[in-house]
């Protein structure tokens, strides 16, 4: 079993729509990373966190620390929001991935 | 500012040669981090330093791989008897702060190693 699941791993949303993925860990942690990879391949840091809730713009990331578990959620979803997110856990084991399709 | 630099952008090498992966971070980031993605799979760890010291190498797949920093700054990834399975795209990382993962990381664009 990977000790960094992600779900789901591929995710369609109409233009407008709200959107979560998860990330749970099976492992001690001090820190959780949220990525972005863009189709080009470019990988943007979103967010880091060790507890509770961050926001950036549309962008949202909360975590449970004591249910080892994190999701990423974006509001009034975008077509340009078309990427793959993609979560890491403090020594930087990644999980595999969620391949999100915005549409107009 | 300048972000994250890595050359070259792309390198194509036959079997068996050998290849060297520069990275360039940021000025004044402490920490440096090694990532391989292999044609549709995830990112996959290869090796960090703090400043100079490499504290963890576990990532590193073989002893075909090695890497070094020198200054604190410019860092080289080393391939050495190039094989087909090494075919992937190489990212390097960097961040302000000590402890690896501890710290936001800002990417660089990767080289997309192809070995024939």
């Amino acid at each position: 079993k990977n000790e960094v699941e992600q779900s789901p791993q591929n995710l369609t949303a109409q233009e407008g729509e709200f959107i979560t993925i998860n990330c749970s860990y099976s492992v001690g942690i001090s820190a959780l990373h949220w990525l972005q990879q863009h189709p080009g391949g470019g990988i943007v840091s979103l967010f880091m966190l060790s507890s509770g809730k961050k926001k950036h713009g549309r962008l949202i990331a909360t975590i449970n620390i004591q249910e080892k578990h994190s999701s990423l959620h974006i509001t009034a979803s975008h077509p340009r929001d078309s990427a793959v997110y993609i979560c890491a856990v403090t020594d930087m084991r990644f999980g595999a991935g969620t391949r999100l399709t915005v549409k107009p | 500012g300048a972000g994250v630099s890595q050359s070259p952008s792309n390198k194509v090498t036959e079997k068996g040669k050998d290849v060297e992966l520069r990275c360039d971070p940021i000025s004044g980031h402490t920490a440096l981090y090694w990532y391989r993605q292999s044609l549709g799979q995830g990112l996959e760890f290869l090796i960090y330093f703090q400043g100079n010291s490499a504290p963890d190498k576990s990532g590193l797949p073989s002893d075909r791989f090695s890497a070094e920093r020198t200054g604190g700054s410019v860092s080289t990834l080393t391939i050495q008897r190039t094989q087909q399975e090494d075919s992937a795209v190489y990212l390097c990382a960097s961040s302000p702060q000590t402890g690896r993962g501890t710290d936001t990381q800002y990417f660089g664009p990767g080289t997309r190693l192809t070995v024939l």
